[in-house]
């Protein structure tokens, strides 16, 4: 069985400050992980994922993520947070094709942005 | 051009009563789900379909029961609605590419039971 925790569900910081959502996987088989973005009343954006290619996962919006395998993590970040980064992340874990992609949740992380 | 498409994004509706959403994918992708998120924002897979089998099925009410025409369409239908169905249904579609099954998803349909 897989899962996911995201540590914190509530994050806050100042616009230009560093963003870190943290989030740690259980699984039985090398994962595949994804970070999700849900702006309010929208469906589920995908920000990036890991592969297992480079462990060092860059995506969209300026956001990037390190696979840790030692540390069983797959922590979020963006050197400068933006006001249009206010949103909820989730991360997820699959097995690939094991389960045909089904995605394992965490609990999601509310980022707020103060000016 | 949406790549996935729900319908309807609201769904007002009284205990007891059947309903359905619709989903259609325009991506030529094989595999299709359904994710439930509570109110809580906690999602969940409920169903998956690969070349309209289904191949997940996660301890779901028989009440829910999925249907799947054609491999761009993967319907839901819910009889007997309870107040615990209230929730957001996701519909999301993925190719298996290099493995991974990367995801897309629709916009999702509220559903309100009353």
């Amino acid at each position: 069985a897989q899962s996911v925790t995201q540590l914190g569900s509530h994050v806050s910081v100042s616009e230009g400050a560093l963003v870190l959502l943290r989030c740690n996987y259980s699984s039985s088989v090398p994962p595949y992980l994804f970070w999700y973005v849900q702006y309010p009343n929208q469906g589920l954006q995908l920000l990036l994922k890991y592969t297992s290619a480079a462990t060092l996962v860059k995506g969209i919006n300026g956001f990037e993520a390190e696979f840790k395998k030692s540390e069983t993590s797959f922590h979020l970040t963006k050197p400068s947070a933006h006001m249009s980064d206010a949103a909820e992340y989730f991360c997820a874990v699959s097995d690939g094709g094991t389960s045909y992609g089904k995605l394992t949740f965490g609990q999601g992380t509310i980022l707020t942005v103060h000016p | 051009d949406t790549a996935v498409s729900q319908t309807p994004k609201y769904l007002v509706t009284q205990m007891g009563n059947d309903k359905s959403i619709k989903c259609e994918q325009n991506l030529g992708h094989d595999t299709m789900y359904w994710y439930k998120q509570d109110s809580k924002k906690f999602l969940k897979i409920m169903f998956s379909y690969n070349n309209k089998e289904l191949i997940i099925n996660e301890t779901v009410p028989n009440r829910f029961s999925p249907k799947s025409p054609d491999k761009a369409h993967l319907n839901l239908h819910i009889n007997s609605l309870e107040l615990g169905d209230s929730a957001v249904y996701f519909c999301a579609s993925s190719f298996p590419g290099q493995g991974y099954y990367e995801q897309y998803f629709g916009p999702g349909t509220r559903l309100t039971v009353t």
